[in-house]
């Protein structure tokens, strides 16, 4: 079974560019979250998608936005980028049931100069 | 809203000692995960506890939930380099809800 894969792998963008990110999860997996993760916050989390429906939001500002299709990829779009949006964005998909548990992609290490 | 901790937050061992890793957490928790993730790449699911007093075990690392001193623990057995990694713990308050991470346990094995 494929894993979880996560497209481009690495991006270098200059400040007040936007980015989008694309996260393919496991076949059968419905729900898929992002995380960004950087030395000095950790890993945090950004939102979660069920079923095309966003289903939790963490903290982050309206730059952040994400999207789910019906085939379950989801895409993450950040605008307007900022230096400290430099990091590692992480997706995990999991299969609706008792253990819920995340399996996860291999980032995205995005780069804002 | 939920938080988790871990001590210690970096953890030098030698090769062949016993350690363990504590994860608090300050609501209740649906559940409780722990990942692995070297140095550079992504993170790896190790176990998933569900109930009080769980216990589960794979090669030389074995993981526990006390659900009512809000506490997990992984406890390392006679340590060898290839477990050098940080090591996540994770929990989430109701099953819908988003998953919080702790802020990691950077484990350095020395020969």
């Amino acid at each position: 079974k494929a894993g979880v894969t996560q497209t481009p792998r690495y991006l270098i963008k200059t400040r007040g560019q936007q980015v989008t990110l694309s996260c393919s999860p496991i076949s059968g997996h419905r729900s898929v979250s992002w995380y960004q993760q950087t030395p000095g916050q950790g890993l945090q989390f950004l939102f979660e998608y069920f079923s095309e429906t966003q289903r939790n939001k963490g903290n982050f500002p309206g730059r952040f936005s994400g999207r789910q299709f019906s085939n379950s990829r989801s895409e993450m779009n950040v605008s307007t980028l900022e230096l400290g949006d430099s990091a590692l964005y992480l997706c995990a998909s999991s299969f609706p049931s008792s253990y819920n548990e995340q399996f996860f992609g291999p980032g995205t290490r995005l780069t804002v100069l | 809203e939920l938080k988790v901790e871990q001590n210690p937050l970096f953890l030098s061992m030698q090769e062949g000692k016993n350690y363990t890793i504590y994860c608090n957490y300050s609501t209740t928790s649906d559940r409780l995960y722990w990942y692995r993730q070297d140095p550079g790449k992504s993170l790896e699911s190790l176990f998933v506890l569900l109930s009080n007093g769980a216990v589960k075990q794979e090669g030389r690392l074995m993981a526990s939930l006390d659900t009512k001193a809000r506490l997990s623990t992984l406890h390392i057995t006679a340590a060898v380099h290839d477990l050098s990694a940080t090591y996540f713990c994770a929990g989430v308050k109701t099953s819908y809800d988003k998953v919080i991470f702790g802020p990691g346990t950077s484990l350095s094995v020395i020969p």
